[in-house]
């Protein structure tokens, strides 16, 4: 079974609102990561947050992790239709392998 | 310009027809990987190396070989292709295990 699981698995929004995806996991971990993908295309890593972390931010993206509950979530602020994509989040087992969830497609509607 | 390249972008092959994908990254980096990416199952693992000479399985590794003899490259090969493994095939590297992963653009795979 996956390890990451995001939810939800599409969201459409209008262009400056607000997104936010969430990523759920199992085990412990080493660090979580972002990444986007457009269509067909390699993914892009966005961020990375490390299990000792609560909160990232880079640029328009913020990222919070809670260990305790074993959950992620990624805000993008003020989308734009550029941010019409897939978004992973990865995590880190053992320090060898990295475990993606299924993704959110995200819809920017202009 | 640091990148992962992957040839060739896109194969049509038939059933039984030995074939190689490869892979190269120009960063120095001792961790690589290949995924591969299907509808509703997200990206799946197919084997990692650590460095070279060093290779693992990872949670899909059935009907695939790799190999590291160098640190720049890592080559999926398809022993005897079957069409279960028409899918999406992402190779990546990053500095060490654990680290942001830089992605390769991607082999679209058909196996008729």
């Amino acid at each position: 079974s996956q390890q990451g699981e995001e939810d939800p698995q599409a969201l459409s929004i209008q262009e400056g609102e607000n997104a936010t995806m969430n990523c759920s996991y199992k085990t412990s971990i080493n660090n979580l990561q972002w990444y986007r993908q457009n269509s067909g295309r390699g993914l892009v890593h966005l961020i990375l947050i490390r299990s000792n972390e609560r909160e990232k931010h880079s640029g328009r993206l913020r990222v919070t992790l809670d260990t305790s509950k074993k959950s992620s979530s990624l805000l993008i602020t003020a989308s734009r239709a550029a941010d019409t994509a897939s978004y992973f989040c990865a995590t880190v087992l053992g320090a060898q392998k990295l475990v993606f969830g299924q993704g959110t497609r995200l819809t920017i509607n202009p | 310009e640091a990148q992962v390249t992957q040839n060739p972008r896109y194969l049509i092959t038939v059933t039984g027809k030995k074939l190689t994908v490869t892979c190269s990254q120009n960063m120095n980096h001792e961790y690589m990987s290949w995924y591969r990416q299907d509808p509703g199952l997200g990206l799946r693992q197919i084997y990692y190396s650590m460095n070279v000479e060093v290779t693992d399985k990872g949670d899909v590794p059935e009907g695939y070989k790799v190999s590291r003899k160098e640190k720049r490259n890592f080559p999926l090969i398809l022993e005897s292709p079957s069409p279960n493994q028409t899918s999406l095939y992402f190779c990546a590297s990053s500095l060490f295990a654990g680290n942001e992963q830089f992605f390769g653009p991607g082999t679209r795979l058909t196996v008729l």
